[in-house]
């Protein structure tokens, strides 16, 4: 059974530095891109990053980019994302997203966690 | 950038079919996925490349793509189904996914 497991949300201060990770099972991790999607009440579903299995291939949302970084470790089987510099905006709950192709990206998204809380308020 | 528009909200009785819109510039050029969220829920993949169904999604949950809209339908509509209802395409002048807004749908 696929699961994604999401850690690493809470309450921080605007400027200031959240790192969440995912720890994946179910799946041969490093066959699979895989994203991070966010979800607030006043955007609806925004998509923030994917990276392909080797980090050769990175991209970012417009929103995100040159403040969060994403990564993953194929040999622990986990995902993550730094978030740096947050603002109000970030506020959101945080999924863990696993990309429906095999190998190569289908940028639909067949698998979800359950997702973290990232509160931005001082 | 690229944008989906969907209505916020549907309305249907049990037993009925609804139907929610996904409207996007030359959307019929795209490949329209769908996903169900319920509320303190993970969404999930109920259609993918406009019409396909992954499995464990029941036979109810259909999708379609033509003209200038995407539509997912939903026959023999169950309480169950109610739901937040978001489509998502790629979007290659960007190259990032983009989604709807979504589209609550309420079981009478």
């Amino acid at each position: 059974e696929v699961q994604l497991v999401e850690s690493g949300g809470g309450l921080v201060q605007p400027g200031r530095s959240l790192k969440l990770s995912c720890a994946a099972s179910g799946f041969t991790f490093d066959d699979y891109v895989m994203h991070w999607v966010r979800h607030s009440p006043g955007k609806g579903l925004e998509w923030v990053s994917s990276i392909n299995s080797n980090s050769d291939t990175i991209n970012y949302a417009d929103s995100v980019k040159g403040r969060f970084t994403i990564s993953r470790d194929n040999t622990r089987n986990s995902l993550y994302l730094q978030m740096n510099s947050l603002r109000a905006e970030d506020m959101a709950l945080y999924y863990c997203v696993r990309d429906g192709g095999l190998i190569n990206p289908l940028y639909y998204f067949d698998y979800w966690g359950q997702g973290t809380l990232v509160t931005v308020s001082s | 950038s690229y944008v989906l528009t969907q209505p916020p909200s549907v309305s249907v009785a049990p037993g009925q079919t609804a139907s929610i819109a996904c409207g996007g510039a030359y959307i019929e050029n795209k490949y329209v996925h769908w996903y169900q969220q319920i509320p303190g829920q993970a969404p999930i993949l109920v259609v993918y490349d406009n019409s396909d169904r992954p499995s464990g999604i029941p036979e109810r949950f259909s999708g379609s793509n033509s003209g200038s809209t995407a539509t997912l339908t939903i026959n023999r509509v169950e309480a169950g189904d109610e739901a937040g209802y978001f489509c998502q395409v790629w979007d290659g002048t960007s190259d990032h996914p983009v989604f709807g807004g979504g589209t609550k749908l309420t079981v009478l």
